[in-house]
């Protein structure tokens, strides 16, 4: 089992370009969540989604920022028009279930925008 | 609305020594988990520990136990016999058991010394 696999490991962009992060959930995983660790932070919840849904996006800034899990491939995290402040590690994990105790992360995607 | 905190952003300890980070945290739940990860340089995010609210007995894997003080809303870790690759950044974190969003505390980053 090949775990939660996220890439880019490292992207790097330059402001108004767009950053598309990617992640394949484990086997048999039907839920996805993002995550942003900014700099000397935890990570805090962007988006929860399942197949073809977005059940909750509260953590997602109103602009820019949009997320899908099709029915076929990766989830994709896209980040339009980057600015400075969204460099930063964008970890994702996902689960059998709806529910976070028994969550596996992936090992993260860190955004640098120039 | 959940919050966790964690008072030191930086604990030392000496290889074989016990050390003990701390962490405090706040909810309205009563059904509620918390956790502790790992994230080695690496970046990956480790699920060291995990304890269930409605468990009295303290969780341990282990090298690593915790201290779950219900009333004091106090869950640290204990580290027996540290060794060079636990040293990591670690962070508590907590989850509401009717939600599926963990929340992070900053972290404490851990030195180990030879």
């Amino acid at each position: 089992n090949a775990g939660v696999m996220q890439n880019p490991r490292h992207l790097v962009r330059r402001r108004g370009q767009e950053a598309r992060l990617r992640c394949s959930p484990m086997k048999g995983h039907s839920h996805v969540y993002w995550y942003r660790q900014l700099p000397e932070e935890g990570l805090k919840f962007m988006v929860y989604l399942q197949k073809e849904n977005i059940i909750d996006e509260s953590g997602m800034p109103k602009e820019r920022f949009s997320a899908e899990f099709p029915k076929e491939g990766p989830s994709i995290l896209r980040i339009q028009q980057v600015v400075r402040g969204d460099s930063a590690a964008y970890f994702c994990a996902s689960s059998t279930s709806a529910g976070a105790n028994v969550l596996t992360f992936g090992a993260g995607s860190r955004l640098t925008v120039l | 609305a959940q919050t966790v905190t964690q008072s030191q952003p930086e604990m030392s300890v000496q290889e074989a020594e016990t050390v003990t980070l701390s962490c405090t945290y706040d909810t309205s739940e009563s059904d509620y988990y918390l956790f502790w990860y790992k994230q080695p340089p690496s970046r990956q995010m480790i699920l060291v520990i995990r304890q269930e609210a409605y468990k009295q007995q303290n969780a341990t894997e282990n090298r690593f136990s915790v201290n779950f003080q219900k009333a004091a809303k106090s869950f640290s870790l204990k580290i027996s016999d540290s060794q060079l690759g636990d040293a990591a950044m670690y962070f508590c974190a907590s989850l509401e058991g009717s939600n599926y969003k963990l929340t992070f505390g900053k972290g404490t980053l851990l030195t180990v010394n030879p």
